[in-house]
């Protein structure tokens, strides 16, 4: 079963603009990350946020989390056609140790 | 190693027989993962280790997939009597700290070994 939700499934824009992911997960959490997976290679950690965070930058990335919906948004602002890929969350179950994966936004930027 | 290392990139096998894959995680890491993806699917858990205790195999689709990690540093996923439904990317990733509780961080995600039962 799956523990995050993104949205949406697919997305595509133009250079320039900002993108925005949405991620819902189920049961409570004490970190949610986002990944990129760029044509089937392997992912790449890009954020980590805490239970007791509510957004996070680095770079060009802004993330949010807000506990109380079971949510959080990752965006891209000023997106580069080298962001095209999908973006997943994954938070760890109630345990901790298993890291539980969304079905991921693919994210096509174009020239 | 310098990254998370997995062998073999490609494996093409017949329905029925076994199949084992390595993962060479980064050296020092206490946990290691193993997940399934389907194309276009995001990464299925399968188990995870913390050194060579395995404490979640609860992704593992049968009895017939298992997974080792007998010094705490390479493992070795192992599907045996092999069906077509199998055919899938299959990931390692390692992480710097022991997962469970308030420690599960970054993981570090290799190639991948891609298999395809015939």
């Amino acid at each position: 079963s799956q523990q995050g939700e993104e949205d949406p499934q697919a997305l595509s824009i133009q250079e320039g603009e900002n993108a925005t992911m949405n991620c819902s997960y189920k049961t409570s959490i004490n970190n949610l990350q986002w990944y990129r997976q760029n044509s089937g290679r392997g992912l790449v950690h890009l954020i980590l946020i805490r239970s007791n965070e509510r957004e996070k930058h680095s770079g060009r990335l802004r993330v949010t989390l807000d506990t109380s919906k079971k949510s959080s948004s990752l965006l891209i602002t000023a997106s580069r056609a080298a962001d095209t890929a999908s973006y997943f969350c994954a938070s760890p179950n109630n345990q901790g140790g298993k890291l539980i994966f969304g079905q991921g936004t693919e994210l096509s930027v174009k020239p | 190693g310098a990254g998370v290392s997995q062998s073999p990139r490609y494996k093409v096998t017949k329905r029925g027989q076994d199949v084992t894959l390595r993962c060479d995680p980064i050296s020092s890491h206490a946990t290691l993962y193993w997940y399934q993806q389907a194309l276009g699917q995001g990464p299925e858990f399968l188990t995870y280790f913390n050194y060579e205790a395995q404490p979640d195999k609860s992704g593992l689709p049968s009895d017939r997939f298992s997974a080792e990690r007998p010094e705490g540093s390479i493992s070795t996923l192992t599907i045996q009597r092999t069906e077509q439904r199998d055919s899938a990317m299959y990931r390692c990733a390692s992480s710097a700290g022991l997962a469970g509780g308030l420690n599960t961080g970054e993981l570090f995600f290799g190639e991948g070994s891609r298999l395809t039962v015939l």
